[in-house]
């Protein structure tokens, strides 16, 4: 399987950029990469995904490695209700199997 | 729209009893899954189902079954609890590919004393 790997935790400062990273040297080349966060007490919900090209939404955006080996999770302007655990995961082109979590980054956000 | 929606939220357990936790999906998708999550731990994979009368195991299946009878619901069963059963389970829903987002429900929190 293939697995991520995420610091432990990371903090940063309100209304300020926060880059989260993640490693994925095993990616195959028909994995994408998602990223989920869970805020305390609720399950985890989706932020962003991306297979090669770099990826923005109305959350975030993903700036993948041209290698795929890492991945950046981008919030652009952090604010506290962004305080939360951030997941990255691979999912297999069919993506039947489901989506390998591993500790994911403990985000800390100062005001 | 309810999204994935578990039932219950909360069970205490005695360690030898059964229980069965449902989670129920209207967004008609085909993929399911049941997760557990221990304390300062990621989430899981137990148990999953890629289609109505179809089920796989996951990282961790021992200990439990799973039923997937209608396309909407996906059960979780526990046939003789174990105090190591103690977790907090997730289920969710995502349409086929692995682009597709999935969706999560909003827990169940299993105490087997």
């Amino acid at each position: 399987d293939a697995k991520t790997t995420q610091p432990n935790s990371m903090e940063s400062n309100e209304e300020e950029p926060v880059h989260l990273p993640c490693n994925h040297s095993t990616i195959s080349g028909t994995d994408y990469i998602h990223w989920y966060r869970q805020l305390p007490s609720q399950g985890p919900e989706y932020v962003i995904h991306g297979l090669t090209s770099n990826v923005n939404n109305r959350m975030a955006s993903l700036a993948i490695a041209e290698d795929r080996k890492s991945s950046t999770l981008i919030l652009h302007r952090a604010t506290l209700r962004d305080a939360a655990v951030y997941y990255c995961t691979l999912t297999s082109g069919g993506g039947a199997d489901g989506l390998t979590f591993g500790k994911g980054t403990h985000l800390i956000i100062q005001p | 729209n309810a999204g994935v929606t578990q039932t219950p939220k909360f069970r205490v357990l005695k360690t030898g009893q059964s229980m069965t936790l449902l989670c129920a999906q209207d967004m008609n998708h085909e993929y399911m899954y049941w997760y557990r999550q221990d304390p300062g731990m990621g989430l899981r994979l137990i148990h999953y189902s890629v289609g109505e009368g179809t089920t796989a195991k996951g990282e961790v299946p021992d200990g439990y079954n799973v039923s997937r009878l209608k396309k909407q619901n996906f059960l979780l069963g526990l046939e003789s609890a174990a105090p190591s059963q103690t977790s907090v389970y997730f289920c969710a829903s995502s349409y086929p590919g692995g682009r597709a987002e999935a969706f999560f429900g909003q827990g169940t929190r299993l105490t087997v004393v």
